[in-house]
């Protein structure tokens, strides 16, 4: 595609409940991350993968937070019995390799309420 | 850790003038990148200008310079010829410059406003 897709740009729910956040890469990007932006805050590293591999997770903030690029494309940062400090933005990047720049999406701005 | 601190959360300029953000880092390696982002309302992240460490030259790209000073570990980005459109959250990075280690460090931002 022409540029990183997030979907949903907006998604509310209820604490407690699970929730999904999808992320499109650029096409024939091979790393890709997701990082967490709290309000008025700059970006948080979270996880980063090569292809399927996830070779760095050590930002990700509790076990209730999983991530996964099944076929080294498409990305799905999955959050687990939601808590309201949960509630942020979260951007997904992408880039051709080891240092190329990554290029970010639009994010996903989740509210727990 | 690393760490990066953008000390000024609010600068303002009049259009057609110059301003300066400022960025500081603190780092035990050598080898590394410093980068500004720039995030609209929109909330994509764009990125303005980068820095390899091992470059003494200043980087520029158009109406954006940066001043890098390895030493004092200090990277301010220059916007000459400010334009409505340069209205923005800035945002200075780092990433080590270990192959593999692809991980961006995030200051935490200065919101620029330009005045018509």
């Amino acid at each position: 595609g022409a540029g990183v897709s997030q979907s949903p740009r907006y998604k509310v729910a209820k604490r407690g409940q699970d929730v999904a956040l999808r992320c499109d890469p650029i096409s024939g990007h091979v790393s890709l991350f997701w990082y967490q932006q709290a309000l008025g805050q700059g970006p948080e590293f979270l996880t980063y993968f090569q292809n399927e591999a996830q070779l760095d997770k050590s930002g990700l903030p509790s076990d209730r937070f999983f991530a996964e690029r099944p076929e080294g494309s498409v990305s799905t940062l999955k959050i687990q019995r939601t808590q309201q400090e949960d509630s942020a933005v979260y951007l997904c990047a992408s880039s051709s390799g080891w240092g190329q720049p990554q290029h970010f999406g639009d994010g996903t701005r989740l509210s727990i309420l | 850790a690393q760490t990066v601190t953008q000390s000024q959360p609010e600068m303002s300029v009049q259009e057609a003038e110059t301003v300066t953000l400022s960025c500081t880092y603190d780092t035990s390696e050598s080898d590394y990148y410093l980068f500004w982002y720039k995030q609209p309302p929109s909330r994509q992240m764009i990125l303005v200008i980068r820095q390899e460490a091992y470059k003494q030259q200043n980087a520029t790209e158009n109406r954006f310079s940066v001043n890098f000073q390895k030493a004092a570990k200090s990277f301010s980005l220059k916007i000459s010829d400010s334009q409505l459109g340069d209205a923005a959250m800035y945002f200075c990075a780092y990433r080590i410059g270990i192959q593999g280690a692809q991980k961006l460090v995030f200051g935490q931002g200065t919101r620029l406003t330009i005045n018509p």
